[in-house]
């Protein structure tokens, strides 16, 4: 079991790129969540998807950020134009039906210059 | 919405107990209480969970009250490794298809 795996770990990008996060749930999980963490904010949750359909998404910030989980294997949070205050570590977590434990993966660190 | 209260920092002598507290005053019937850990750059981890019982896993034992009102994390034998943020969460069982919600959580120095 690889766990769930995140890249880039790390990534810098100017203001204005677009930037694009991966994730790819550990196998059989049926449900993925997209948190941030900033210092000033804690562990945020932005979107939950169970059986790659968004449940709530009211965390996600504003329309530059976007999350897509195109099968049970693989989703994207892409934010675009990117800014400063978009800096923070941006984690993916899976878990499947009735079971008790998130599994969150390493994290993707963003900076936005 | 966090339902829970702890301490915003602990420190703990390396090989002694660490004992973290955590008020859940509100707590209803049906939700669990949860306890994860993140050490610093990576993601959280979980340690344990339990309703109104004593739990005890490989990481740590968990200690609830009879009003469940309240819970203690206990590490018997802290060590360098676990200094970390620690977080208690109360959730409904077995709602995997939900997220949990997080805290602030004690930050736990264990000190050599």
């Amino acid at each position: 079991d690889a766990g769930v795996i995140q890249s880039p770990r790390h990534e810098v990008t100017e203001m204005g790129q677009e930037v694009t996060l991966r994730c790819k749930p550990i196998s059989g999980h049926n449900s993925l969540f997209w948190y941030r963490q900033t210092m000033m904010r804690g562990l945020e949750l932005l979107i939950y998807f169970n059986n790659n359909v968004p449940i709530d998404d009211s965390g996600m910030p504003e329309d530059r950020f976007s999350a897509k989980m195109p099968n049970a294997s693989f989703s994207t949070l892409k934010i675009q134009p990117s800014e400063p205050r978009d800096s923070a570590v941006y984690f993916c977590a899976s878990t499947r039906s009735g079971a008790n434990v998130l599994t969150f993966g390493a994290g993707s660190r963003l900076t936005v210059l | 919405d966090a339902k829970t209260t702890q301490p915003t920092s602990m420190d703990c002598a390396e090989g002694r107990a660490a004992n973290l507290p955590c008020n859940h005053s509100t707590i209803s019937g049906n939700e669990y209480v949860y306890w994860y850990r993140q050490i610093h750059s990576q993601g959280p981890q979980y340690i344990i969970h339990g309703l109104k019982n004593n739990e005890t896993n490989e990481m740590a034992s968990l200690i609830i009250t009879e009003d469940r009102k309240s819970s203690t994390l206990i590490l018997p034998h802290a060590t360098l490794r676990d200094t970390a943020v620690y977080y208690c969460i109360v959730r409904v069982a077995n709602s995997g298809n939900t997220p949990l919600v997080f805290g602030k959580g004690t930050r736990l120095s264990v000190i050599a």
